[in-house]
């Protein structure tokens, strides 16, 4: 079966602080699919990135970084200096290859930006 | 090019009632999604659409729950005999057949409250 696990439910941190948000996932598959997702207070999911199994490069996008690690099956991310604005519930997940794809999803992340 | 767009946007109904949502995908994508998310939790896979052909039915999606996707366009998802645990946020995604893996683009949801 397929399962993604994000342990933190809840993270606070004051601004400028680097934060790393935990995504272990679970699959037999060796073709599969990682995302996180960003969900403001308004509600409305915002794709961040997508990351294909078979590419364990790290991605650096501005403040925001992605280490995937196949070894210990984790996708995590992480946002440097932290601001007011990235405060949301993030979502991480997954999907298999095949004309589904359809999305398995951890709990969530609600982060906390405090100024 | 417009994002998905979903409506209504809320939606408040009594018990017993029947109601309908509607998705519009971004315009050149072919797959479409509906998930459901209540407070708290992650998206929950209802169904998928390739074209017109829904392909995928979870067994979240009880026989009360009805999607269609005619002239494989817009979607609608229709509750019958709502009840109160069908309060939760409706989600509907879009996705192109161009890259493999390819992200999910969501729409600002349909919010359900059943009383």
């Amino acid at each position: 079966a397929q399962k993604v696990t994000q342990a933190q439910t809840e993270i606070s941190v004051v601004e400028k602080e680097d934060v790393t948000l935990d995504c272990v996932y679970e699959t037999r598959d060796t073709t599969y699919y990682l995302f996180w997702y960003k969900q403001p207070p308004s509600g409305e999911l915002v794709f961040l990135i997508r990351r294909n199994s078979f590419d364990e490069q790290n991605e650096i996008s501005g403040r925001y970084s992605w280490n995937f690690q196949k070894s210990t099956s984790s996708f995590n991310f992480t946002i440097t200096a932290s601001q007011v604005v990235d405060s949301a519930v993030y979502f991480c997940a997954l999907s298999l290859d095949g004309n589904n794809r359809k999305l398995i999803w951890g709990l969530g992340t609600s982060l906390a930006v405090n100024p | 090019d417009t994002g998905v767009s979903q409506d209504p946007r809320h939606k408040i109904t009594k018990r017993g009632q029947n109601v309908t949502f509607r998705c519009d995908p971004i315009s050149e994508h072919n797959r479409l999604y509906w998930y459901r998310q209540t407070l708290g939790q992650g998206p929950e896979f209802l169904t998928y659409f390739q074209n017109e052909a829904q392909l995928e039915k979870s067994r979240l999606l009880s026989d009360r729950f009805s999607a269609e996707r005619p002239k494989g366009s817009f979607s609608t998802l229709e509750i019958q005999r709502t009840e109160q645990g069908d309060s939760a946020m409706y989600l509907c995604a879009s996705r192109g057949s161009g890259l493999a893996g390819g992200e999910q683009f969501f729409g600002p949801g349909t919010r359900l409250t059943v009383l």
